[in-house]
Formats: structure tokens, sequence, C-alpha cells
């Protein structure tokens, strides 16, 4: 079974500036998706951002990048450039890869992110 | 697309009341979800479905709850009886399995269920 693991449950940072959030998972599989989603008080899930494990280059969207380490099985989130709309509660999510049915999606405990004015 | 639909957004119901909460998934997605959302327990998977088989409902807490998928574009997770520490936000996902978002799970707006 795959664990995902958040050790942040509260954050903020100062507009302008950058946060970086972390996430551990532990999984035997060799071929997986890590995601961040972001869950605002509007409650609706949104994707940030998405990596597949078997792409060494970290993705990057826009002012969201992540540092992926495969063997250490990190998966950290870093905002730049913080913006007062990034406040919202942050989840880590894995999903294994399958290529002929579906596979979970494990969440982490979240971290809740508030960017100060 | 529309996204993922969810209803109804707002459930107010008595205890011992069933209730039963609808998803329509994204259209060519393969994979469902079903998630319950509470303070203490975080986002939990209570059931998913591929090609709309049920693959695992490990996490579906007891036999009062229930899902089913009768077709690709409409799901619902019933509870009978209702209890009041059923109370939670339930969301529905979809994912499709190849393409460019493969992997991906797209969320619904979620069910807001209170049970008094």
């Amino acid at each position: 079974a795959q664990t995902v693991t958040q050790s942040q449950p509260e954050m903020s940072v100062q507009e302008a500036e950058t946060v970086t959030l972390s996430c551990t998972y532990d999984t035997s599989e060799s071929n997986y998706y890590l995601f961040w989603y972001k869950q605002p008080p509007s409650r609706q899930m949104i994707l940030v951002i998405r990596q597949e494990a078997y792409k060494q280059q970290n993705a990057t969207e826009n002012r969201f990048s992540v540092n992926f380490q495969k063997a250490a099985k990190s998966f950290s989130l870093k905002i730049s450039d913080s913006q007062l709309g990034d406040t919202a509660m942050y989840f880590c999510a894995f999903m294994k890869h399958e290529e002929t049915s579906g596979s979970r999606l494990t969440f982490g405990e979240g971290t809740q992110l508030t960017v100060n004015p | 697309d529309a996204g993922v639909i969810q209803s109804p957004r707002h459930e107010v119901t008595e205890m011992g009341q069933e209730v039963t909460l609808r998803c329509k998934p994204i259209s060519g997605h393969n994979s469902l979800f079903w998630y319950r959302q509470t303070m203490m327990r975080g986002l939990e998977l209570l059931i998913y479905f591929n090609n709309n088989v049920p693959i695992d409902d490990s996490g579906m807490p007891e036999d009062r709850f229930s899902a089913k998928m009768p077709n690709a574009s409409f799901s619902t997770l019933k509870i009978q009886p209702s209890e009041p520490r059923d109370s939670a936000v339930y969301f529905c996902a979809s994912s499709p399995r190849g393409g460019r978002g493969a992997g991906e799970a797209f969320f619904g707006q979620g069910t807001r269920l209170t049970v008094v």
C-alpha cells in the first residue's frame, strides 16, 4: 500500500515571497504519478501540478514548481511570488500507473497555506 | 465539457433516513472515485470504479454504505440508514486512463452532507 505524508499542517508566507511545501511518500512501485492539489475555501479541488515518476525533469507550471527526488521519495512544491489567492489547503497525492485498470489516488493530510499581505 | 457534476450540493437529513448522492463523470473518463472529507480523517477514498466495475471498496466504512455505477455516465453513493457521524463533504472524481491527462483526477464540487 502507498502512503503519503505531509509533515507541515500549517504554513504562512508574505505576499511576493517564496514558500516550499513538503511531501514524502512510500511505495514499492516504479511507475507512478505525483500531484499537488489545491483546495481553497470554496472547497473545489484544483490540480496545481503533476509529475510522472519516469521523468527526471521537475515539472513547472508558471509560479509553481516541484523538487522530485525519486530515490528519497520526496516531492516538494515551491510557490514563487506568492499571491493572496494562493491561500488554500494543499494536498500531495500519489497514483500508481496502471495500463489496463484504474488505480487509487492516495492523498496526504494536507498543508494549510496562508499568504499574508 | 462541464466537468464532474455532483448533486445535490448540500443535503441535510435526519438520522435514520436514506441519502443518495449522485455523480456524472466527465465523458470518456474510465475511472471514477468517491472520497469523503472530514476534519478528523482528511480525504478518504471510499471506492473506485474502472470501466463501471468496482475495483476497490475497502474504504467503504460499513454495510450502510453502497455505491453503484450502472453506466459510464452515472454513479450513486447511498447511505442507509444515515447517522450523524456520516456528516462530511463527499467528492466524486473521474480520471482518464490514457493521453496527456492520464493519472489526473478531476473533482466535482462535492456534496456537503449534514445528518442531524
